[in-house]
């Protein structure tokens, strides 16, 4: 089973703090992402890494900044939190030439 | 216009019935679609994927793709309280290589 692990389940920050969100996934794929999702609006793309060191914007990358130097890992910083990113951060994995995503758990971040 | 337009629900039925669950999109390059189940407060699974048209059926689950009406469905048979979860589409192709678009959910409720 493809397993997608997110360093933390529930995150609670203040406004300005700089702020890491990690992803692992064991299946050796090539494609990672980052989504948000809230209410009402679904999950939105904020990056997606299709290599080591290589990245693309997604929808909605302002705020938002990503670091892929491991094909297993990649990690979405939000330089300076604002509570405008409180939010339920979802990270992805996909093959190569796959299409399906597979999800980790998520992690609630909550900005004060 | 959103690309993929899904019913937010809720959707209450009772334990038993036949549950239909339906996305429609307006890009017709789309030639993968998938639905994804998310119990509240973890991240989607993936329960179908289908390529092109056509059905696909597992277990209580079946999955109908019709291409020509540019509209997808999910059936879900003798419906337990445990489908009780928020049911995404999502689908992918042409220009959009890797990268899925989501619908937003449609919230389901079985009552027991």
């Amino acid at each position: 089973d493809v397993k997608v692990t997110q360093s933390s389940r529930y995150l609670v920050k203040r406004t300005g703090e700089k702020v890491f969100l990690e992803c692992v996934q064991d299946m050796d794929h090539e494609n990672m992402f980052w989504y948000r999702q809230d209410p009402g609006l679904g999950l939105r793309l904020i990056y997606f890494s299709y290599d080591v060191k290589m990245k693309e914007k997604g929808d909605i990358p302002e705020g938002y900044s990503v670091s892929r130097e491991k094909k297993e890992r990649f990690s979405l910083i939000l330089e300076s939190a604002s509570t405008n990113q409180t939010s339920m951060y979802l990270c992805a994995s996909s093959p190569e030439r796959g299409r399906t995503q597979y999800f980790g758990p998520g992690t609630r971040l909550t900005v004060l | 216009q959103k690309e993929v337009e899904q019913d937010p629900g809720p959707l209450s039925v009772p334990e038993g019935a036949i549950v239909s669950l339906n996305c429609t999109y307006s890009n017709s390059a789309f030639q993968y679609f998938m639905w994804y189940r998310q119990y509240s407060r973890k991240g989607p699974e993936l329960l179908m994927y289908t390529y092109s048209s056509g059905n696909k059926e597992d277990g209580r689950f079946t999955a109908q793709v019709d291409k020509s009406s540019k509209y997808i469905s999910l059936f879900i048979r003798d419906s337990q309280p445990s489908d009780s979860a928020t049911y995404l589409c999502a689908m992918g192709g042409g220009e959009y290589g890797n990268k899925l678009v989501f619908g937003a959910g449609t919230i389901l409720r079985v009552k027991s």
